[in-house]
């Protein structure tokens, strides 16, 4: 059990630019989550996954935003047009379904220059 | 918008000390959860409580839940440096496929 992997730690870019980011969750975990956390902040909920379907986008995930889980297993977050206000810790977490207890990753941190 | 409130925001404290942390809402949820976050990390589950009036220890940690299950708190005794973190509660509601609602968050900083 090698845990929820995030990639990249850290992602700088410029305003305007896109960036994507990846989350492999634990392998037999059919549920997906990703959240938004800025500084100081708890984190907020912005989408799930319940195997390879997106079931729920909270209304924090812009149309700039976009998810995907298109085996059921790794999940990529793309942000387009990056804005400043993008600038936050984004997080994912995985657990199976029926349970309440979700593992998060180490997270991506966003700066938007 | 939170609609969980943690109080308070931040703590600074002395090893050995008490602290409790409150975290409110005005919303009842079905079971409740409380986190731990170290810089550059993702948060680590602590405990989870389901039933009104639950109360749970974990060492030095008591957590309680409202009887109302509006509301919690985690209690620590006698604070260690390493109890250093950002502290979340987190509310899971029934049919909600276990999406959780964080509170503000309460970071607590323990010198020696």
């Amino acid at each position: 059990d090698t845990g929820v992997s995030q990639d990249p730690r850290h992602k700088i870019t410029k305003r305007g630019q896109n960036v994507t980011f990846r989350c492999d969750p634990i392998s037999e975990h059919n549920r997906l989550y990703w959240y938004r956390q800025t500084l100081g902040q708890g984190p907020e909920f912005l989408t799930y996954f319940q195997n390879e379907a997106q079931l729920e986008k909270s209304r924090l995930l812009s149309d700039r935003f976009s998810a995907e889980r298109p085996k059921g297993s790794f999940s990529t977050l793309e942000i387009q047009r990056t804005e400043q206000g993008d600038s936050a810790m984004y997080l994912c977490a995985s657990n199976t379904g029926g349970r309440n207890i979700q593992y998060f990753g180490a997270g991506t941190r966003l700066s938007v220059l | 918008t939170q609609l969980l409130e943690q109080s308070p925001q931040f703590l600074s404290i002395q090893e050995g000390e008490n602290l409790t942390v409150y975290c409110n809402s005005s919303s009842v949820f079905s079971s409740l959860q409380w986190y731990r976050q170290e810089p550059g990390e993702g948060p680590v589950l602590l405990v989870t409580v389901v039933t009104g009036g639950e109360v749970k220890k974990l060492k030095r940690l008591t957590f309680q839940f409202g009887d109302a299950r509006k509301d919690s708190s985690l209690h620590i005794t006698a604070a260690q440096p390493g109890d250093t973190g950002l502290y979340l509660c987190a509310g899971i509601n029934t049919g909600t496929a276990s999406k959780l609602t964080f509170g503000t968050g309460t970071r607590l900083q323990v010198t020696l």
